[in-house]
């Protein structure tokens, strides 16, 4: 399995635009987070996914921000308008519900100017 | 507020050396002490994981100590190399809640030659 896959790697947009991330989990995995990386916040949870559904999005930062699991091999991330306080690299990461390890992806480093 | 305290933020120790990072968590509810690795421009891998019913597991040169009545865990990596130099996050989960994981804030290690 090539592990979790995200893309783009790199995203530059202006403020006010829209900005989709994708993520690909590891196959049969059902447990899917987000997860953002800041120097000033650290790790912090987003939004975790199970079985599609989402389950717990307490940590999603504004209205601003949506996700979205339509399929058990796909889940985007939006932020509509984005800001330049969205600059961060956003990490995706999937296990099987009931299992302890998480794997993630490489990121997406998202600069907004 | 921060469930997990991480300290120190950053060290340098010298080849052969012994790396100590140590964490502190808040929510007696978390059954799951995990340790990822982060190296530039990649995602957080697991490293070394431990549950509380144990005081201490090791893998290879890599050693967990938990202490449950203190509600405190470390990281100690012996004989340390220069391809250790990597960021270190503690993290803290309850497995029955889907396993989200709340980090610790990162130690930056510097093995030097």
């Amino acid at each position: 399995d090539a592990g979790v896959i995200q893309s783009p790697r790199h995203e530059v947009t202006e403020m006010g635009q829209e900005v989709t991330l994708r993520c690909k989990p590891i196959s049969g995995h059902n447990s899917l987070f987000w997860y953002r990386q800041t120097m000033m916040r650290g790790l912090e949870l987003l939004i975790y996914f199970n079985n599609n559904v989402p389950i717990d999005d307490s940590g999603m930062p504004e209205d601003r921000f949506s996700a979205k699991m339509p399929n058990a091999s796909f889940s985007t991330l939006k932020i509509q308008p984005s800001e330049p306080r969205d600059s961060a690299v956003y990490f995706c990461a999937s296990s099987l519900r009931g299992d302890t390890e998480a794997f993630f992806g490489q990121g997406t480093r998202l600069t907004v100017v | 507020q921060q469930q997990v305290k991480q300290s120190p933020q950053s060290l340098i120790v010298q080849k052969g050396g012994i790396s100590i990072i140590n964490c502190a968590y808040e929510n007696t509810a978390f059954d799951y002490f995990p340790w990822y690795q982060q190296f530039p421009g990649k995602g957080p891998a697991l490293l070394i994981a431990i549950r509380p019913d144990v005081s201490e597991k090791k893998e290879g040169r890599f050693t967990i100590s938990f202490n449950k009545s203190a509600k405190q865990f470390s990281l100690h990596i012996m004989d340390s190399q220069p391809g250790d130099s990597a960021t270190y996050f503690c993290a803290a989960s309850r497995v029955a809640a889907g396993n989200k994981l709340t980090f610790g804030g990162g130690t930056r290690v510097l093995v030097k030659p």
